[in-house]
């Protein structure tokens, strides 16, 4: 079954530095997300992406925050300059169009620590 | 999208049926009622869907009241990796870039 790949599974990074969060979503899908879930907290939206272009963002998505899909397979989420409350897991999604049946698949997540 | 409602934890016994409730009394005609887990911290897991029939797939079935104000998620026989969060999520499936809210969901543990 196809699955959302993301990398790396586990990112440590010092705060203030930047990182990329790298995701393969599945190969036949247009639409692509990215949510983020604190320890013990709800999972929350981030952004989605469509056609080469941000479709929606949510508050959390500040300047900090770019997301691109550099070569029609990738789609990264940077961040800038890291602080501590980043510290997160940081889930893919993607799905392959509209309608009912069309649904969102995740990734298995990269653990964001910032130190 | 509608609200809903989960009941915070339920505890199933290995074996047996888990029926997980949700309410969602503001759903409106499109809407559907969307389940997906999340299992320890990975990425959520789609489940099952339905606006108004009920629905079976391999994983459980969704049974939708006929006011559709509510609906439960059955996992006929459950087993250890079951234990998980359910989220019950109501959304329109046809229109916008489709994001999921998540709430706090039902913490469901299955005991041997």
């Amino acid at each position: 079954e196809p699955e959302v790949t993301q990398t790396p599974s586990h990112q440590v990074t010092q705060m203030g530095q930047e990182v990329i969060l790298r995701c393969v979503p599945i190969s036949n899908h247009l639409y692509f997300y990215w949510y983020r879930q604190i320890l013990g907290q709800k999972v929350e939206f981030l952004v989605s992406f469509y056609n080469n272009e941000i479709s929606e963002k949510s508050e959390i998505f500040d300047d900090q925050f770019s997301v691109e899909r550099p070569d029609g397979s990738n789609f990264t989420l940077k961040i800038r300059s890291t602080k501590l409350e980043d510290s997160a897991m940081y889930f893919c999604a993607s799905r392959a169009g509209t309608g009912a049946k069309n649904i969102q698949y995740f990734g298995a997540g990269t653990r964001l620590s910032v130190l | 999208d509608a609200k809903t409602t989960q009941p915070p934890s339920m505890d199933c016994a290995e074996g047996r049926a888990a029926n997980l409730p949700c309410n969602h009394s503001t759903i409106s005609g499109n809407e559907y009622v969307y389940w997906y887990r999340q299992i320890h911290s990975q990425g959520p897991q789609y489940i099952i869907h339905g606006l108004k029939n009920n629905e079976t797939n391999e994983m459980a079935s969704l049974i939708i009241t006929e006011d559709r104000k509510s609906s439960t998620l059955i996992l006929p026989h459950a087993t250890l990796r079951d234990t998980a969060v359910y989220y019950c999520i109501v959304r329109v499936a046809t229109t916008g870039f489709q994001k999921l809210v998540f709430g706090t969901g039902t913490r469901l543990l299955v005991s041997p």
